[in-house]
């Protein structure tokens, strides 16, 4: 079975630092990586995704991620945070040989504060 | 703006009603996904329909029920409802059902279940 882990509810940076949301996986087979935004009262949004090669992939709004396969991990960066990017981040993972069920983490809520 | 709609926004209900959610994937997709989004469940996959066929199910109940129509829109039906229906239900789509697609994410439909 798949499953997705993001240990830490709450991240709390300054406007103009570096952030970082952690993820980790668990799959039987190749994992397709994503990773969503959600703003209040609105539906997700699709940021980045690691499907196969370079293991740093580059997204939307400046967002980047880390596919790490021996730590099973794949962190959302950005190099300089803004207050807009205060929202409910959600890491998802979806296996090669199960193709419709996305396992989705429990999400991670990012404050970014002036 | 993902180009898909869900409707209605908002449903309040008694337990033991039924109710049908609608959605309509981005023009061109042929893949619909169910989630339901609840603070003690968190983001759940119910069900993924793919050119109007069932391809994958998730943690669907069997009071639940979904289908994809020819126009390749998706209904899903929840009935007997109880208390603990009371979600945040989105439905996604997709261009194909295979997993390296990123999904798109409608606005949700918020059920209350009285």
């Amino acid at each position: 079975a798949q499953s997705v882990a993001q240990p830490e509810d709450q991240v709390n940076v300054a406007e103009g630092n570096p952030l970082t949301v952690k993820c980790t996986y668990s799959v039987s087979g190749n994992p397709y990586l994503f990773w969503y935004v959600q703003y209040p009262n609105r539906g997700l949004q699709f940021l980045l995704k690691y499907i196969t090669g370079d293991n740093l992939v580059k997204g939307s709004y400046g967002f980047e991620a880390e596919f790490n396969k021996s730590q099973t991990s794949f962190h959302l960066k950005k190099p300089s945070a803004l207050v807009s990017d205060s929202a409910l981040y959600f890491c998802a993972v979806r296996e090669g040989t199960n193709a419709g069920k996305s396992t989705f983490g429990d999400g991670t809520t990012l404050t970014v504060k002036p | 703006d993902s180009g898909v709609t869900q409707t209605p926004k908002h449903l309040i209900t008694a337990t033991g009603q039924r109710v049908t959610l609608r959605c309509s994937p981005r023009s061109g997709d042929l893949s619909v996904y169910w989630y339901q989004q609840s603070l003690d469940q968190g983001l759940q996959f119910l069900i993924q329909y793919y050119n109007g066929e069932e391809r994958a199910k998730g943690n669907i109940l069997e009071r639940f029920s979904a289908q994809q129509f020819p126009d390749l829109h998706s209904e899903l039906n929840l009935s007997s409802l109880e208390l603990g229906d009371s979600a945040l239900y989105f439905c996604a789509s997709s261009p194909l059902g295979g997993p390296f697609f990123e999904q798109y994410f409608g606005p949700g439909t918020r059920l209350t279940v009285t």
